[in-house]
Parts: structure tokens; sequence; C-alpha cells
């Protein structure tokens, strides 16, 4: 299986911060990433795709980059909404497998 | 408005089974693939595995290849998960998805919806 190494566990953050998430992977997976929010509440929802990709109504201050094993998710400005944990996910090869998460947290 | 609704959650004894289900609605579900995804309390989330439209790939992690059966009934809109010997590392939050695939110059892959989620709590 592919193993996602997700950096760092925790952040913590201000309001109107810009924050980075990386995702490395065990081996390249070739632009195959994924990326999520889960809320406290245990809302579950899809953030970016195939590593830059943004999902239908998620906000441009999202991004996501990266090639080869490394990866990572920005959020240019943080909003109140947006402290939650983030988890990459990996589609290269079966099982698809997903980070730990990573826990953004209002410093 | 797409809508996935996972039941069957519940207390269950170690060694026993459980199966859980997933009401589909708002979408053409015998169109798409669907999915099983799990967290561990306080841990992060596990992929469980897949099946696809007619019931004829199913994919899954290995490690619980041999206790979990994905199925499904198209004319109930219904996404299954068969568990069995359930130990206490089952206990989770078991989430139905539906993944986006599109299989064209690029492949894309990743779930676009998921339901709330069922507990399962396997203890003596």
């Amino acid at each position: 299986d592919i193993q996602m190494t997700q950096t760092p566990s925790s952040m913590p953050a201000s309001l109107g911060e810009r924050v980075t998430i990386s995702c490395r992977a065990s081996q390249g997976i070739s632009n195959y990433l994924n990326w999520y929010q889960q809320k406290p509440d245990g809302t579950i929802k899809p953030l970016i795709y195939y590593t830059s990709n943004l999902q239908s109504g998620v906000p441009s201050r999202f991004s996501g980059s990266g090639s080869g094993t490394d990866y990572s998710l920005t959020i240019s400005s943080l909003e109140p909404e947006d402290f939650a944990m983030y988890y990459c996910q990996q589609y290269d090869s079966s099982p698809n497998t997903f980070g730990a998460g990573t826990k953004l947290e209002l410093k | 408005e797409v809508k996935l609704v996972e039941s069957g959650g519940g207390l269950v004894q170690p060694g026993r089974s459980l199966k859980l289900s997933c009401a589909a609605s708002g979408f053409s579900f015998n169109d798409y693939w669907m999915g099983w995804v799990r967290q561990a309390p306080g841990k992060g989330l596990e992929w469980i595995g897949e099946i696809n439209q007619d019931s004829s790939t199913i994919n899954y992690t290995p490690s619980l290849k041999d206790k979990f059966t994905i199925s499904r009934d198209n004319a109930q809109n219904t996404l299954y998960l068969q568990m069995s010997k359930l130990g206490s590392e089952d206990t989770a939050i078991y989430y139905c998805a539906r993944p986006q695939i599109t299989i064209a110059a690029i492949f894309y892959w990743y779930f676009d919806f998921w339901g709330p989620g069922t507990m399962v709590t396997v203890s003596s």
C-alpha cells in the first residue's frame, strides 16, 4: 500500500493567515491526489481533486499543488469556517489511502 | 439534491456480524460506483472498498477483504456493507460515499458526496 504522510498533524493559525499543509507519498502518485475537509460534526466534503482542481462550490482561497511524491494544500487567508481537519488521499493504486490528517486550530 | 444516509450501526458483541445500509437519493444511483470509508475514534479515514454500477467489480482494502462484503440493490437505491467476525478494531464511524470518476485525457477519482456516517461499536 502507498503510505501518505501528512504534516503537520496540527497547526495553530490565525484568521487571515496563509497556511500550507503537506502530504508526501511513499512513492510517486502521478498527481492522483485529492484533498478533503472534515468539520467537527463529522461532515466531510471534497476540496481539491487531481492535485489542483477546485471542487465546485469551494472558495478560491483553497488551492492545491505538487507532483511526484510531494503535494500541498494552501489556504490563502483563513476564514472562521476553515478551522477543521484536512485529509489527503491518493488514488494512484489500490487500495486508495488517506493521510492521517491535519487539524487546523484557531491560535 | 444528492443525499446519502447510512443506517444499521449500533453496539455489537465481538465475533458477531452486522449489516449497514446506505440509502441514496437525488441522483441516478445505478449510474455510479459507490464506496465505504470508516474512521476509528480519534483516527483518520480508512478506505474500505467500492462497487461498480452492476456489481461486477468490487474492490476492497486487502486487510478487510475476508471480513467485509459490499453489495448494492439498484432497484432500492441502496448500498450495503456486511461485516463479519467483528473485533474492537472495527469500532468506527462508517461512511458511505459516492466516487466521481472521469476517465478521459486525465483520470479523476474522488468522493464528491458523503453521508453523515453511522457509528459501530464492538464491545461485550
